[in-house]
């Protein structure tokens, strides 16, 4: 079984610039969660998704959007980059509920954004 | 204040030796936790929940106090291989899993 991919792994990109990220959550998972890496911090919520809904929203500006598709992948956008928003963007797939299952997220490998 | 707080570190530990760390968090409600670990330039990986009345995992133990808010992890006979930054998670209320920074540990031979 795959597990959460996300593309691209590395991009870098200029200041005011758009950028879309991809991410394919594991096969019966249908939560999805970004977060916001920079380095040396720990990940930063910014957004959940479950079933083409949004279901939570970290402290980010509107700059900053995403979706989710009927297959249960997910797009993250974000418009007009500045340099602050280097980092490394991660998705994470879950399940969803009140079980065990539905706090245990899984990963994908990032996307490396680089903003010059 | 932040929601989930740790020491950076690094925790220099010798090869074979424990080393502990806690976290703290402010928010009272939280119902989940739980420690993940990052290998420099990876994703972050679930090393173990934390249960109430504290729990083990081979050499890893967690401990939970939710009068003081704070939740540890004491690392026995330290490898190598268990470098790598341990971040600290949380879950109040809703779906979101808060993060801490990360506390960072070396084990040297």
């Amino acid at each position: 079984d795959a597990g959460v991919t996300q593309s691209p792994t590395h991009l870098i990109k200029t200041r005011g610039q758009h950028v879309t990220l991809r991410c394919s959550p594991i096969s019966g998972h249908k939560s999805v969660s970004w977060y916001q890496q920079v380095l040396g911090q720990g990940p930063q919520f910014i957004f959940q998704y479950y079933e083409k809904e949004e279901r939570g929203r970290g402290n980010f500006p509107d700059r900053f959007s995403a979706r989710q598709f009927p297959n249960y992948s997910s797009e993250l956008n974000v418009n007009a980059l500045l340099l602050g928003d280097s980092a490394l963007y991660l998705c994470a797939s879950s399940l969803w509920g009140g079980g065990t299952g539905a706090n245990v997220l899984t990963f994908g490998a990032g996307s490396r954004l680089t903003v010059l | 204040r932040k929601e989930v707080e740790q020491d950076p570190g690094p925790f220099n530990v010798p090869e074979g030796a424990t080393v502990a760390f806690n976290c703290t968090y402010s928010n009272s409600a939280s119902q989940s936790f739980f420690w993940y670990r990052q290998d420099c330039r990876k994703e972050p990986k679930l090393l173990m929940s934390v249960y109430s009345s504290g729990n083990e995992d081979g050499r890893f133990t967690a401990q939970l106090n939710r009068a003081s808010q704070y939740i540890s992890l004491l690392i026995r006979d330290s490898k190598l291989s268990d470098s790598a930054t341990y971040l600290c998670v949380v879950k109040a209320a809703g779906n979101k899993l808060t993060f801490g920074g990360g506390t960072r540990v070396l084990v040297k031979p």
